[in-house]
């Protein structure tokens, strides 16, 4: 069955550093999504891209992260100059269409020193 | 703002014991309901779904109900395994929001042989 990968499973960072996490959605899938999970609270969406554009971004989604599909195959989110808070489990997600169920990866857990 | 409610964990049952794990949501007009599963490890699953009033979404020996009346769809299931130990997650898609889904803050529930 496909399945959306994520590379690294863990990071662990200073603050300050730049971090950058990696996803290969479905490869027929259209729309791809970013959420993050701090530990012990709820997952939170952060942004959703469709056609090499951001469509929705939440208020966590402010100036120092940034998406992008750089190949056609990757779907990156970076932090430019990851905080303390910033330490979460990111999922990755794809769907074919907007109407239908995300597919989630295993996750990217980040550890901010 | 849109927003899910479920029961805290953790939920202990013994094998074969009745499952229910309570969730309920606030948000406008008629939203799409959804349990994902986090098993140890892994990404988030589409457990079952259901899009409109008195649907009853059901997987594996998993049912809910959307319950528009009391704003709930809880999930249940009847005898759970030893292998149903995982996170379980309730969603809500707005209507208008894309795929842009809220999650409640997560249940994990452990079986015991």
């Amino acid at each position: 069955e496909p399945e959306v990968t994520q590379t690294p499973s863990h990071q662990v960072t200073q603050m300050g550093q730049e971090v950058i996490l990696r996803c290969v959605p479905i490869s027929n899938h259209l729309y791809f999504y970013w959420y993050r999970q701090i530990l012990g609270q709820k997952v939170e969406f952060l942004v959703s891209f469709y056609n090499n554009e951001i469509s929705e971004k939440s208020e966590i989604f402010d100036d120092q992260f940034s998406v992008e599909r750089p190949d056609g195959s990757n779907f990156t989110l970076k932090i430019r100059s990851t905080k303390l808070e910033d330490s979460a489990m990111y999922f990755c997600a794809s769907s074919p269409s907007g109407a239908n169920v995300l597919t989630f990866g295993a996750g990217s857990r980040l550890t901010v020193l | 703002g849109d927003s899910v409610t479920q029961m805290e964990g953790p939920v202990t049952l013994s094998e074969e014991a009745f499952l229910t794990i309570n969730c309920t949501y606030t948000a406008t007009g008629y939203p799409s309901l959804f349990w994902y599963v986090q098993y140890p490890g892994e990404g988030l699953q589409l457990l079952l779904k259901a899009t409109k009033a008195d649907d009853k979404g059901s997987n594996k020996g998993f049912e809910a109900t959307y319950r528009k009346e009391t704003t709930s769809f809880h999930l249940e299931k009847g005898s759970v395994q030893v292998s149903d130990s995982a996170v379980y997650f309730c969603a809500l898609s707005g209507r208008n929001a894309g795929n842009m889904l809220t999650f409640g803050g997560g249940t994990r529930l452990m079986v015991k042989p």
